[in-house]
This record gives structure tokens, sequence and C-alpha cells, in this order.
């Protein structure tokens, strides 16, 4: 089974700075990677996801992440964070062959200050 | 977006008591989840179901038992609550066969066992 560790349980920014929100997983073997947001009282919304080709993916709202299969990560950033983007964000991987188990992070809470 | 809906949103219950929670999509997906999210744990799965006659235990199956009764519905029941079970708890789906499918939440239900 996998693992995915997002190492930084809360990450403080102030706005129209920019961020990183780890993520690393345990395999190496063929993944798809996700990232999922949770605005507070609500479920999970997709950002974006990593299948296959470039390494480099963008999402919504202006986020973007890169796969390492080397370094097995996939780290989201933002270049300009806003107050909206205040939330919890999830990275997720799902090795594909097992029956599209998703595999979850324990979330990274994202505050933007003023 | 309603695709994914869970009745009911919020629950207060005592211990012992046996309750259920229930799932209905409109997105035509065969593959539903259950997890349960706790802070700091991320999003945990309980079970997962292929189709109507497939049913499968997640990691943290103990205390509960699920309902595939249509390919539109899959419930959730806790047969006697325990206050560790008080937690946010999601229905999810995927489209089936798809590597690398992304999973859509609905909005979650929040259950406190007092």
């Amino acid at each position: 089974a996998q693992s995915v560790t997002q190492l930084d349980s809360q990450v403080p920014v102030f706005e129209e700075a920019p961020v990183e929100l780890r993520c690393n997983y345990s395999s190496s073997v063929s993944v798809y990677l996700f990232w999922y947001v949770q605005y507070p009282n609500q479920g999970l919304q997709l950002l974006l996801k990593y299948l296959s080709g470039s390494t480099l993916v963008k999402g919504i709202n202006g986020f973007e992440a890169e796969f390492n299969k080397s370094q097995t990560s996939f780290h989201l950033r933002k270049p300009s964070v806003h107050i909206s983007d205040t939330a919890e964000y999830f990275c997720a991987v799902s090795d594909g062959d097992n029956f599209n188990k998703f595999y979850f992070g324990s979330g990274t809470k994202l505050n933007v200050k003023p | 977006d309603a695709d994914v809906t869970q009745t009911p949103r919020n629950r207060i219950t005592k211990t012992g008591k046996r309750i259920m929670l229930e799932c209905s999509q409109t997105k035509g997906h065969d593959r539903m989840y259950w997890y349960r999210q706790d802070p700091g744990l991320g999003l945990r799965l309980i079970y997962y179901s292929f189709d109507v006659k497939d049913i499968n235990k997640g990691e943290i199956s103990d205390g509960y038992s699920v309902s595939r009764q249509a390919q539109a519905k899959f419930s959730l029941s806790l047969e006697s609550a325990i206050p560790n079970q008080t937690a946010l708890y999601f229905c999810a789906t995927s489209d089936i066969g798809q590597g690398g499918s992304e999973q859509f939440f609905g909005p979650g239900t929040r259950l406190t066992v007092l």
C-alpha cells in the first residue's frame, strides 16, 4: 500500500506571497497523483491531477504542481496567494491498478493573512 | 453542484445507538466510497463498492457496515455508535476502469457521538 506524507500540518503566509505545500509518497511505481482542496464546512474539490506526460501540472485557481519521480514528490505551488485560498489541502495517490483506491495525506492547512 | 449528496449533514447521537448515513449520486458512477476524516489524520477509507454486488472493506471497517441499495445509493451504518466514531464522514464516487480517475466527494456528514 502507498503512504502519503504531508510534513507541514499548517502553513501561514501573507497575502500575495508565494507558497509551496509539500507532498511525498512512498512508492515509485506507476502512480497517479492528486491535490484536493477543502474549504471550511465543505467537501473536497479537485485542484489538479497528474496522470502522465508533462511533469508540471496546472490546476484551478492559479495552482500548479510538479511531479518528481526520483524524489517521489508532488509539491503544490502558487506564486501569489489570496485570502480566499485559506483552506485545507490534501495530497492523494492512486496506484490505478488497485481498483482506484486513493491514499490521502494528513492535510496541510493554509492560512493566508492580510 | 449536487452530484453527490449526503444525508444528514449533521447528526448528534448517543453511545449505543444505531446510525445510518446515506449517500446518493447522479453522476452515473459505478464506484462508491466511504471515508472518515479526523483532524491531523486526513481521510481514511472505511468501505468501497465497485458495483451493487461488490463491497470491500477499507483500512478502518471495524464497527461499520455498508449497503449498496442501487448503483446510485451507498449507505454507511454504525450498529452501535461509540464516541471515537465522532468524525466527519465523506462519500465519494469515481468512474469505472479509468486509471487515474478522480474521486468526486459529497459535502460530508458531521457525526457526534456523546
